[in-house]
């Protein structure tokens, strides 16, 4: 079984421009989380998408924002980029029976997003 | 204070030592505890979870205990390779905006010598 797929590897942007990451989930899995991971903050938890619907959020401002489609594979989007939001974005996947925070979760690679 | 503290940050053995990572969380009504390992440049992968209706699990050479009354979780590795070498994460449900959001701990930087 192919494992989570995120697209693009690294990326280069300016300050106050907007990008989007994709992310393709394991076969079954409903789930889609996201999370920025930065040397000083740590894995922070972004938000979760089950049946094409946001269901769960953590504390990042609006700018940051996701969707998912009918086959489960999510984008998130940043607008307005600083140069703050330089991280790795990761996502994960999970089979969605449960809550994000009771399910095992299948990390994908991750983007790197560097913002000048 | 943080919603996970882990502890410590980074550990240094000798390989076939034994090596033990702490996390605390806050929320008493928390009951699914992963471990995940994340090695340089790769994906965080679960290692061993754990749920709040038992005290320890095993596999192999990697165990988990959970204190519910201290609020506390570890991670035991014995007989340390250096391929355990990575960063190791610890995670906890934490309450938010009315529901439950993942929340990790900082991270455990593990070297093992050979």
């Amino acid at each position: 079984k192919a494992g989570v797929t995120q697209t693009p590897r690294y990326l280069i942007k300016t300050r106050g421009q907007q990008v989007t990451l994709s992310c393709s989930p394991i076969s079954g899995h409903r789930s889609v989380s996201w999370y920025q991971q930065t040397p000083g903050q740590g894995l922070q938890f972004l938000f979760e998408y089950f049946s094409e619907t946001q269901r769960n959020k953590g504390n990042f401002p609006g700018r940051f924002s996701g969707r998912q489609f009918s086959n489960s594979r999510s984008e998130m989007n940043v607008s307005t980029l600083e140069l703050g939001d330089s991280a790795l974005y990761l996502c994960a996947s999970s089979l969605g029976a449960n809550t994000v925070v009771d399910e095992k979760l299948f990390f994908g690679s991750g983007t790197q997003l560097s913002v000048l | 204070g943080e919603n996970v503290e882990q502890h410590p940050s980074t550990l240094s053995v000798q390989e076939g030592d034994s090596a033990v990572i702490k996390c605390t969380y806050s929320d008493s009504a928390s009951n699914y505890f992963p471990w995940y390992k994340q090695e340089l440049g790769k994906r965080p992968q679960l290692i061993i979870d754990i749920r709040s209706n038992v005290g320890e699990k095993k596999d192999q050479r990697i165990a988990v205990t959970l204190n519910k009354t201290a609020k506390h979780f570890s991670l035991h590795i014995t007989e340390t390779q250096p391929e355990d070498s990575a960063v190791y994460f610890c995670a906890a449900p934490h309450p938010s905006g009315g529901s439950y959001i993942p929340t990790f701990g900082r991270g455990t930087s593990l070297i093992v010598h050979p």
